[in-house]
């Protein structure tokens, strides 16, 4: 089974300061990765996703994220946040071979952008 | 983008009343739909696997008789709490994806339910 691992459960950081989320994953197959975000008191929208091909994948927003396989990590970052970024990030894994396509969340990572 | 919505997107009701939450795509026909339930502070639960024209398939741990699924469309599928408690109150999520296009999941704003 694959588990996903935030690290990071807050991230505090001023406006237009670079950012980083770190996501870990497990499995011993070939996964699909995914990062959303969840404004407050709403629903997870799709920022970006890995399926196969680059390594790097820009997502809405101005985020972009890389797959490194021998790390089995899929950190998302952006080079200079804004307030409007503070919300709920949340790393997510599907399993790309067979399988019901149900992803696995981390536990979220609260980014908190200051003034 | 495949657009999903929620409806109520709040709902606030006494114990032992039910309440029915609707999920519906908008743009697509979605023979799969998800429930999530988000505790404060958490990540997503998944409660349930609501699949067009049969019976839900349950996460374990999560009761059939309390949370009550129907998918009867392609575009609609109702989470129903039955007899609510305090307890039950959350963030309920649904998802869906797009039919031959199996790796994403595209969800709804959510719906906040609150039991007094």
């Amino acid at each position: 089974a694959q588990s996903v691992t935030q690290l990071d459960s807050q991230v505090p950081v001023f406006e237009e300061a670079p950012v980083e989320l770190r996501c870990n994953y497990s499995s011993s197959v070939s996964v699909y990765l995914f990062w959303y975000v969840q404004y407050p008191n709403q629903g997870l929208q799709l920022l970006l996703k890995y399926l196969s091909g680059s390594t790097l994948v820009k997502g809405i927003n101005g985020f972009e994220a890389e797959f490194n396989k021998s790390q089995t990590s899929f950190h998302l970052r952006k080079p200079s946040v804004h307030i409007s970024d503070t919300a709920e990030y949340f790393c997510a894994v599907i399993l790309g071979s067979g399988g019901s396509y149900i992803p696995t969340f981390g536990r979220g990572t609260s980014l908190i952008v200051h003034p | 983008g495949a657009v999903v919505s929620q409806h109520p997107s709040r709902v606030i009701c006494k114990s032992g009343t039910s309440v029915k939450i609707e999920c519906r795509s908008l743009d697509f026909q979605a023979t799969t739909m998800f429930w999530y339930r988000q505790f404060p502070k958490q990540s997503l639960m998944l409660m349930a696997t609501s699949n067009e024209g049969s019976k839900a398939t349950y996460e374990q741990g999560v009761e059939k008789d309390k949370f009550l699924i129907n998918h009867a469309s392609l575009t609609l599928s109702t989470l129903t709490v039955t007899s609510a408690h305090p307890e039950d109150s959350s963030f309920y999520i649904c998802s869906a994806k797009i039919p031959g296009i199996g790796e994403t999941q595209y969800f709804g704003p959510g719906t906040r339910l609150l039991v007094l």
